[in-house]
C-alpha cells in the first residue's frame, strides 16, 4: 500500500472549515483514498473514501487531485467535537487491512 | 444500528497472566480486524479473518493467538503477559464479498479493551 504523508498537526477556528491535506505521490492505479479520525482513546472513525472523483457525504467531502497524488480532506463547518486525529490512508479496494501512519492533530479552538 | 462490541472494555492483569478479549462484529459482517495502540502510538495491526480463516498477520507478538468462530464473534489471547502488552486493543469489522475481486464496506472499529499490565 501506498505511503501517506501528513502535517503533524494543525488548528482550525470553530465554525470555519478545515483542510487537512495528504500527500501520496506513490498510490497506484486500484487504490483507494481512506480517511479516518480518532477521538482521543475512542476506536477510529469512518469519515469518507475515494478513488479519483471527489466525494461528499453529511460528515466532510473529500477532494483528491486529477493525478492522484494528494488530497484534502474538508469539514466545512468544524466543531470542538472535530477534535481529532485525521488519519489519511492509501489501500486497495477489496478489503484488507487498513495501515495507520502519523495522522494529523486537528484542534478546533473557539 | 448495531454497532462492533469488544469485552471487556477495561481488564487489569498481572505480568505472566493470561487474557482473553472478545469481538462481536457488525451482523453480516464477515471480516475481523485486531489492532493495537500502545500510549502515544497510531494503531497497529495485528491480525485479521475472513469468512473463520485468518486472512492477514501483523506484528502479532507468538505470545497472541486469535480465531474466528462459527458466529463471526472473534477472540483474541495473551499469554506470558508482559508490561509492554498494557494498551488499547481495537476490533473492527466489515463485510467483503468476493475477497479477490468483488466489493467491500469500509471498517468500523469497536469502542475498544484498555489492558493494563501490572
Amino acid at each position: 500500500d501506498a505511503k501517506t504523508t501528513q502535517p503533524t498537526s494543525m488548528d482550525c477556528a470553530e465554525g470555519r472549515a478545515a483542510n487537512l491535506p495528504c500527500n501520496h505521490s506513490t498510490i497506484s492505479g486500484n487504490e483507494y483514498v481512506y480517511w479516518y479520525r480518532q477521538i482521543h482513546s475512542q476506536g477510529p472513525q469512518y469519515i469518507i473514501h475515494g478513488l479519483k472523483n471527489n466525494e461528499t457525504n453529511e460528515m466532510a467531502s473529500l477532494i483528491i487531485t486529477e493525478d492522484r497524488k494528494s488530497s484534502t480532506l474538508i469539514l466545512p463547518h468544524a466543531t470542538l467535537r472535530d477534535t481529532a486525529v485525521y488519519y489519511c490512508i492509501v489501500k486497495g479496494g477489496q478489503g484488507g487491512k487498513l495501515i495507520f501512519g502519523q495522522g494529523t492533530e486537528l484542534s478546533v479552538k473557539p | 444500528a448495531a454497532g462492533v462490541i469488544q469485552s471487556p472494555r477495561h481488564l487489569i492483569k498481572e505480568k505472566r497472566e493470561t487474557a482473553t478479549l472478545k469481538c462481536y462484529p457488525i451482523p453480516r459482517h464477515d471480516t475481523v480486524y485486531w489492532y493495537q495502540q500502545g500510549p502515544g502510538q497510531d494503531p497497529q495491526f495485528l491480525i485479521s479473518f475472513y469468512e473463520k480463516m485468518q486472512s492477514d498477520k501483523g506484528s502479532i507478538p507468538d505470545r497472541f493467538s486469535a480465531q474466528q468462530f462459527s458466529d463471526y464473534h472473534s477472540e483474541l489471547n495473551m499469554s506470558s503477559l508482559e508490561l509492554g502488552d498494557s494498551a488499547l486493543y481495537f476490533c473492527a469489522s466489515s463485510l467483503v464479498w468476493g475477497w479477490t475481486g468483488g466489493g467491500h464496506t469500509e471498517a468500523f472499529f469497536g469502542q475498544g479493551t484498555r489492558l493494563t499490565v501490572v
